[in-house]
């Protein structure tokens, strides 16, 4: 299947600061990612949707200006948290939606600690 | 609205069992449904998949699932589980019908399947 890599895979950062986390889609250019957030054994949460060029769509209730989306190519977005809180600590996770395929391929995931 | 529910918060099995994870789903109209895999801090790895066709759908690893339009179910099966299928599993259902229409996934709260030696 395609390959979605999701860097970094853990990052820890101090209360404040900003943190970016980037997926990319290594064989294949992807029409739409996603972002997701999960909780310690919880379903994953959309965050927002991406389109290569445009506006990430967020979903409700999901904070614009401190989830920081850009999907500059079609293989490549980055999601922003910025001035990061305790409460911002979570497992974050792409996936990325090829034109010819009907299933998601999803990134490593990666684990935010604020401190 | 689409929705997924995975009834169970756990199931546990002996190795060598077989196991059966359940999702049921709510949409409109014909649904693309999926199971996932997650592994302890790792992203999701894709099973399988119903989009048409028939309505049993074998998938990665030994595992397969069945479509049943009536009961509006796709359980996930496998004829003989083992140790390191031990895991957290998830059904989705892909949102094709929003106004958007996004293709995004709609996910069951998850199911983790412990295997036992």
């Amino acid at each position: 299947g395609a390959v979605v890599s999701q860097h970094p895979s853990w990052v820890i950062c101090k209360s404040g600061t900003s943190v970016k986390i980037e997926c990319r889609s290594l064989d294949f250019q992807a029409t739409t990612m996603f972002w997701y957030r999960q909780f310690p054994k919880q379903s994953l949460m959309l965050m927002a949707t991406s389109n290569e060029g445009s506006k990430a769509t967020y979903e409700q209730g999901v904070e614009k200006d401190k989830f920081l989306i850009n999907h500059a190519s079609l293989t490549l977005s980055t999601l922003t948290v910025t001035s990061a809180h305790p409460e911002d600590s979570s497992f974050y996770i792409c996936s990325a939606l090829l034109v010819s395929e009907t299933e998601a391929f999803f990134g490593q995931g990666t684990r935010l600690t604020v401190v | 609205a689409q929705s997924v529910a995975q009834p169970e918060d756990q199931v546990n099995v002996a190795e060598g069992n077989p196991l059966t994870v359940k999702c049921t789903y709510s949409v409109s109209g014909n649904p693309y449904l999926f199971w996932y895999v997650q592994y302890p801090n790792r992203g999701l790895q894709f099973l399988l998949k119903y989009i048409t066709g028939d309505n049993l759908v074998k998938g990665s690893y030994g595992f397969e699932a069945e479509f049943n339009k009536s009961q509006t179910s796709f359980h996930l099966k496998k004829p003989s589980a083992l140790v390191s299928d031990s895991a957290l599993y998830f059904c989705a259902v892909r949102d094709i019908y929003g106004s958007s229409n996004t293709g995004k996934l709609i996910f069951g709260q998850g199911t983790t399947l412990q295997v036992k030696p």
